[in-house]
């Protein structure tokens, strides 16, 4: 399909195991963007790509999580050393170049991780 | 104050009924604004876009208020299929395109 694609669709870990989430945005799409979204709550910004850069990733909540994003396409999220509050389904979404009313974000289906 | 704040409901409307929310932001700056609808266990999608003028689209009506930094969603002749929660989105260009979404609202349709 033309959408984002995320996988996997679900992740259990054991805390402290390492986990690697990726995404792939639709082609041609410029932004790309990580939230975390627990339950019963709105998506929270992690961070951000424009192409291979990472423009702002001040969204990541510790040194534990890591996002890249090599050659400006594919993405991927990893947490290191996973704990139990690290929980909660990741959107991955991605946007046409250029700002405002043209840029509405398209999101993947989420990965739902849950560390036991 | 949080960046993007909504009401988190739940709104329980009766099927027919006109219902409507706020969604305040805190950076007078910020330039994009929409509305996104999340079903239980779904990914977010556009709803629609908020322009400065206010706009439509059949039931549904955004409008804009910068003075006051707030954005509103009017749904007219709900339908139970419009039960969802409702998240406010805010680009906040000066930052590099960061985009900030609310907690959303949970909107129950009854019938």
């Amino acid at each position: 399909g033309a959408g984002v694609s995320q996988s996997p669709r679900y992740k259990v870990a054991k805390r402290g195991q390492d986990v690697a989430l990726r995404c792939d945005p639709i082609s041609g799409h410029v932004s790309l963007f990580w939230y975390q979204q627990a339950l019963g709550q709105g998506p929270e910004f992690l961070t951000y790509f424009q192409n291979e850069a990472q423009l702002d990733k001040s969204g990541l909540p510790s040194d534990r999580f890591f996002a890249e994003r090599p050659e400006g396409s594919v993405s991927t999220l990893k947490i290191q050393r996973t704990q139990q509050e690290d929980s909660a389904v990741y959107l991955c979404a991605s946007s046409l170049p250029g700002r405002g009313q043209n840029s509405p974000l398209h999101f993947g289906n989420g990965t739902r991780l849950t560390v036991t | 104050r949080k960046e993007v704040e909504q009401d988190p409901g739940p709104f329980n409307v009766p099927e027919g009924a006109t219902v409507a929310f706020n969604c305040t932001y805190s950076n007078s700056a910020s330039q994009s604004f929409f509305w996104y609808r999340q079903d239980c266990r779904k990914e977010p999608k556009l709803l629609m876009s908020v322009y400065s003028s206010g706009n439509e689209d059949g039931r549904f009506t955004a409008q804009l208020n910068r003075a006051s930094q707030y954005i509103s969603l009017l749904i007219r002749d709900s339908k139970l299929s419009d039960s969802a929660t409702y998240l406010c989105v805010v680009n906040d260009e000066g930052r590099d395109d960061k985009i900030i979404f609310g907690k959303g609202t949970r909107l129950h349709i009854l019938p």
